[in-house]
């Protein structure tokens, strides 16, 4: 099953638009991440923000999480046709202890980005 | 590049055969999560291996198995291949009890049974 539920499915912008991705998830989390996965390869961790941390910030990323509401999301400023990829949050793991490598992804934002 | 390789990138069985992926770590990382992806979804956890032991199992059946080598690669087992077996099958390596909690992800092993 799915912890954390992206939305939108899909988002279609132009270069040098920002792009927002929304994230929500179920229980209570140690921390969440974002990843990025290029048509079918791998995928890059981007991010990671600890649940008592609001906002953080990695170039053109900014990560907001409100676990009040049980959600984040990824803001990309001034999008370029290279950041056309999909987009997942994961919940779970964590440094230390044994839940490490477990983490519940959500089922992705498709980003495209027109040049 | 992560550092995590993982082989065959592309393989076709069919329905009732076995499949072996590998997975090599990267450098310094104790624990390795195997995940699979089918198309168009997240990627669903399938168990993890701390330390040569297996360390926590998602909702995969018994027909898939795995081991972890001293050197900390892995190798994910499935036996009597199902087509809903198709998928991405994706490794991920880190550093267990320490580091940031990132994942390191291969380019997995794609997955066809006919």
């Amino acid at each position: 099953s799915q912890q954390g539920e992206e939305d939108p499915q899909a988002l279609s912008i132009q270069e040098g638009e920002n792009a927002t991705m929304n994230c929500s998830y179920k229980t209570s989390i140690n921390n969440l991440q974002w990843y990025r996965q290029n048509s079918g390869r791998g995928l890059v961790h981007l991010i990671l923000i600890r649940s008592n941390e609001r906002e953080k910030h990695s170039g053109r990323l900014r990560v907001t999480l409100d676990t009040s509401k049980k959600s984040s999301s990824l803001l990309i400023t001034a999008s370029r046709a290279a950041d056309t990829a999909s987009y997942f949050c994961a919940t779970g793991g964590g440094a230390g202890g044994t839940s490490y490598g477990k983490l519940t992804f959500g089922q992705g934002t498709i980003l495209t980005v027109h040049p | 590049e992560t550092g995590v390789t993982q082989s065959p990138t592309h393989l076709i069985k069919t329905r009732g055969q076995q499949v072996t992926l590998r997975c090599s770590s990267q450098s310094g990382h104790n624990t390795v999560s195997w995940y699979q992806q089918a198309l168009g979804q997240g990627p669903q956890f399938i168990f993890q291996y701390y330390r040569e032991e297996e360390n926590g199992r998602g909702n995969f059946p018994p027909r898939f198995s795995g081991l972890q080598f001293p050197n900390y690669s892995s190798e994910l087992n499935v036996n009597a291949l199902e087509l809903d077996d198709s998928a991405l099958y994706l490794c991920a390596s880190s550093s267990g009890g320490v580091g940031t909690g990132e994942l390191f992800f291969g380019e997995g092993s794609r997955l066809t049974v006919l």
